[in-house]
């Protein structure tokens, strides 16, 4: 049972280069997000979907896209990275709304240049 | 406006002792709260809960009491132990929905030897 995973692991890019992180669940959870932490800032939202076609924004969506075109896979895209966007990223998923407990993958630390 | 604040950014005690680590609140719409723990190099993994119609709820060395007059929340970790050495994040829930997870900066935990 793997959980949550997130590919790639580590990541540098070059201001105005584009990227796709990764992130795959396999407990059949309809509910996938993806958060940054910054240092003194906690974890903060960027997109979230509660199903395989919908998604919304979160606390601070600006530069980012996302889709959800199956139940297992929540990929984050970086159209054109900024410096402001050097961040660690941690995918999570969770079951029906009001299951309450995120399973978080082990993170993505992106690096712009 | 930080809604869930953790104003201890680190917090050193000897191991075996009593580990208290505070959280407070601003919105009275949370309803239910949770504590993740963070070790380096990986993701938040679920720890502890407790629902807003609670005032304390205990998991083996764990405890978390919920103070809802004063919007306050803290975790007990009783005795401590190395293990325990990780970042912990307070997180409070409001309106059933997983994407409204706000979660406080955290608190780094070091347990002392």
């Amino acid at each position: 049972n793997a959980g949550v995973t997130q590919t790639p692991k580590f990541q540098v890019l070059k201001t105005g280069q584009s990227m796709t992180l990764q992130c795959a669940q396999d407990m059949n959870h309809e509910y996938m997000s993806w958060y940054r932490q910054d240092p003194g800032m906690g974890l903060r939202l960027i997109h979230y979907s509660v199903g395989a076609g919908i998604t919304d924004q979160g606390e601070v969506p600006n530069g980012y896209n996302v889709s959800r075109s199956t139940t297992e896979d929540f990929p984050l895209r970086l159209l054109s990275a900024a410096p402001s966007q050097t961040s660690v990223y941690f995918c999570a998923s969770g079951g029906a709304s009001g299951a309450n407990v995120l399973t978080f993958g082990a993170g993505s630390r992106l690096t712009v240049l | 406006d930080q809604q869930v604040k953790q104003n201890s950014p680190s917090l050193s005690v000897q191991e075996g002792r009593i580990s208290i680590l505070n959280c407070d609140y601003t919105n009275s719409m949370f309803d239910y709260f949770l504590w993740y723990k963070k070790y380096p190099a990986e993701g938040p993994t679920f720890l502890i809960s407790i629902s807003s119609i609670k005032d304390k709820n205990e998991d083996g060395r764990f405890t978390v009491f919920l103070n809802k007059s004063a919007k306050h929340l803290s975790l007990h970790i009783v005795p401590s132990q190395p293990g325990d050495s990780a970042v912990y994040f307070c997180a409070a829930r409001w309106g059933n929905r997983d994407d409204k997870i706000i979660f406080g900066k955290g608190t780094r935990l070091h347990i002392l030897p």
